[in-house]
């Protein structure tokens, strides 16, 4: 198995600029959590996705931020518009028990916001 | 609120040396508990996952052991070597279906 696929893996943008980020999670998996990672706060849970509906968008930090998960192979989280304090690393992971399940991430998309 | 916590924070070891970190939850109320493994801008990996009804899980030179009742969970990492370096971070499914991670343990295995 390919594992959870997520692109881009590193992204540059402008202040004001939108943003999409891709994930593609493990084949058989039904449940999908985007997370946010930085220094400062760790490791941040957006929003959780059980058979490709929200369940949890209570860590979106606002309404910038949107996630959809039009089918069972893909999502995207997209920030519109950008700023300079979303830069972080953002990680897909996909498990197959909803939360009671194995976790497993992808490699992440780095966010730069100038 | 769950709260998690890794300490140390940081640590450093000369390589063959048995080690172990740690990780503390305040809500004892779990399903299961996740250590992992980060290298620099790499993405996580699911080293051992221990469920709520389960004292320990081995895998290879790693031994996971939880304890609920007092809120602690350890990872035993034995004979260490240069390759082990990376951070490593728990997480906690708690009964408010939150997951919860703890800050990690920055480990490094000096040759």
């Amino acid at each position: 198995d390919a594992g959870v696929i997520q692109s881009p893996r590193h992204e540059v943008t402008e202040m004001g600029q939108e943003v999409t980020l891709r994930c593609k999670p493990i084949s058989g998996h039904n449940s999908l959590f985007w997370y946010r990672q930085t220094m400062m706060r760790g490791l941040e849970l957006l929003i959780y996705f059980n058979n490709n509906v929200p369940i949890d968008d209570s860590g979106m930090p606002e309404d910038r931020f949107s996630a959809k998960m039009p089918n069972a192979s893909f999502s995207t989280l997209k920030i519109q518009p950008s700023e300079p304090r979303d830069s972080a690393v953002y990680f897909c992971a996909s498990s197959l028990m909803g939360r009671t399940g194995e976790l497993f991430f992808g490699e992440g998309s780095r966010l730069t916001v100038l | 609120k769950q709260e998690v916590t890794q300490i140390p924070a940081a640590l450093s070891v000369p390589e063959g040396e048995n080690l172990v970190l740690n990780c503390s939850f305040t809500d004892s109320a779990i399903y299961n508990l996740q250590w992992f493994r980060q290298d620099p801008g790499k993405g996580l990996t699911s080293l051992l996952l221990i469920q709520s009804s389960q004292r320990e899980q081995t895998s290879g030179r790693l031994n996971a052991s939880l304890d609920k009742s007092s809120g602690r969970s350890t990872l035993y990492i034995a004979a260490s070597q240069p390759g082990d370096s990376a951070t490593y971070l728990c997480a906690v499914y708690n009964a408010g279906n939150m997951l919860t991670f703890g800050g990690g343990t920055r480990l490094m295995v000096k040759p």
